[in-house]
């Protein structure tokens, strides 16, 4: 089956710096990836998501890249705020209609004022 | 916020005991997914419902069952708890298109602690 893997655990940055995450993931098949942020004790919310027909998209300061080849893509944050301070988990999906999510093990980034 | 709602919030069992956990789905969504978190990792596939059939299942025993009821709704049920099922258990919702997968939208989640 599908394997995420992400990197690093922990980032901590910055206020106003940048932070970048990535994740490989292992089935050629897997065709849509999304990034979902968590909260403590909150639900995991869809940040920004890309298709495989796409390589880069970008929603104000979340960006987020794939490389279909090398079977990777990261998640950029840009300007980050102490706001930005959560989970972040990469996934990957496959199939027509109805799929699954495989999850990576998430990034806590922390955001220094 | 989505429109994924899951009741109860919280739950303490005991070992051996059972469980059903509830989920409503956003609306014009017919696709349920029913995910376990572990303390610090990211959720792990439990099955997906679509049109009130099991639709896919992950790497859990048949301890762990389910239901889709006509208006999309959902149950998880959990039989024989064990200590490692304490965990939070998302349900997320999708609509089903026929171009490829569609976004999940999750729930708030049921943290279950089993004693």
């Amino acid at each position: 089956g599908e394997n995420v893997e992400q990197h690093p655990s922990t980032l901590s940055v910055q206020e106003g710096d940048s932070a970048v995450i990535k994740c490989t993931y292992s089935d050629s098949a897997s065709n849509y990836f999304p990034w979902y942020k968590q909260e403590l004790g909150k639900r995991p919310q869809l940040i920004i998501d890309i298709r495989s027909n796409v390589g880069e998209k970008k929603d104000q300061r979340i960006a987020v890249t794939l490389n279909k080849t090398a079977k990777h893509f990261s998640l950029h944050i840009t300007e980050t705020q102490p706001e930005d301070s959560a989970v972040y988990f990469c996934a990957a999906s496959k199939g027509r209609g109805y799929s699954t999510l495989t999850f990576g093990k998430g990034t806590m980034l922390l955001v220094s004022p | 916020e989505t429109g994924v709602t899951q009741s109860p919030t919280h739950l303490i069992k005991t070992r051996g005991q059972q469980v059903t956990l509830r989920c409503s789905s956003q609306s014009g969504h017919n696709t349920v997914s029913w995910y376990q978190q572990a303390l610090g990792q990211g959720p792990q596939f439990i099955f997906q419902y679509y049109r009130e059939e099991e639709n896919g299942r992950g790497n859990f025993p048949p301890r762990f069952s389910g239901l889709q009821f006509p208006n999309y709704s959902s149950e998880l049920n959990v039989n024989a708890l064990e200590l490692d099922d304490s965990a939070l258990y998302l349900c997320a919702s999708s609509p089903v298109a026929s171009g490829g997968p569609e976004t999940q939208y999750f729930g708030p989640g049921t943290r279950l602690l089993v004693l």
